[in-house]
């Protein structure tokens, strides 16, 4: 079975630009989670979805948004970006949906805003 | 507020020695306790858990320590090796009854260093 893949693996963006991660999850699973991590902050929780609907979102600001299609692949935005933004950005699958202890990560995606 | 706190920030050890990382959690509500390693270009990965109902669990050269007294949990790493050098991570879960999921909380990580 394949893992789950995000794409692209690296992106440089300027400050005031807005950035798409994408995320596709281990066939079969429905719950994507998205993480951000940073040397300072750590692995910080962004949002989670499940069947095309957010069911839980992190203290991050209304920049940071996403969805889920139908196939369950996952998008992120951030609109505005702003030097803090840079991080790896993480996606995890899980099944059943929303047990941690079958929730996979990606590779990660990683953003440097200049 | 920083709600699983992780120590040491940096750990290097012997081959062959024992590595333990600590974790510290205030919310008792958290229901499950596991430790994810990620290597260096890589996601993390789930090594070991533990749910509070035990006191030890153990998985080949990793064991899980938790103290639900003292709100506390640890990993050892048995007879480390250079292998072995990555970041861990702990973390804790509860059940956010609202959303319908668990969310993850996590510690700022131990950078794990082996030496031969």
């Amino acid at each position: 079975k394949a893992g789950v893949t995000q794409t692209p693996r690296y992106l440089i963006k300027t400050r005031g630009q807005q950035v798409t991660l994408s995320c596709s999850p281990i066939s079969g699973h429905r719950s994507v989670s998205w993480y951000q991590q940073t040397p300072g902050q750590g692995l910080q929780f962004l949002f989670e979805y499940f069947s095309e609907t957010q069911r839980n979102k992190g203290n991050f600001p209304g920049r940071f948004s996403g969805r889920q299609f139908s196939n369950s692949r996952s998008e992120m935005n951030v609109s505005t970006l702003e030097l803090g933004d840079s991080a790896l950005y993480l996606c995890a699958s899980s099944s059943p949906p929303g047990y941690t202890d079958t929730q996979y990560f990606g590779p990660g995606t990683r953003l440097t805003v200049l | 507020q920083q709600q699983v706190k992780q120590s040491p920030q940096s750990l290097i050890v012997q081959k062959g020695g024992i590595s333990i990382i600590n974790c510290a959690y205030e919310n008792t509500a958290f229901d499950y306790f596991p430790w994810y390693q990620q290597f260096p270009g890589k996601g993390p990965a789930l090594l070991i858990a533990i749910r509070p109902d035990v006191s030890e669990k153990k998985e080949g050269r990793f064991t899980i320590s938790f103290n639900k007294s003292a709100k506390q949990f640890s990993l050892h790493i048995m007879d480390s090796q250079p292998g072995d050098s990555a970041t861990y991570f702990c973390a804790a879960s509860m059940w956010t009854g609202g959303a319908g999921s668990y969310q993850l909380t996590f510690g700022k990580g131990t950078k794990l260093s082996v030496i031969p």
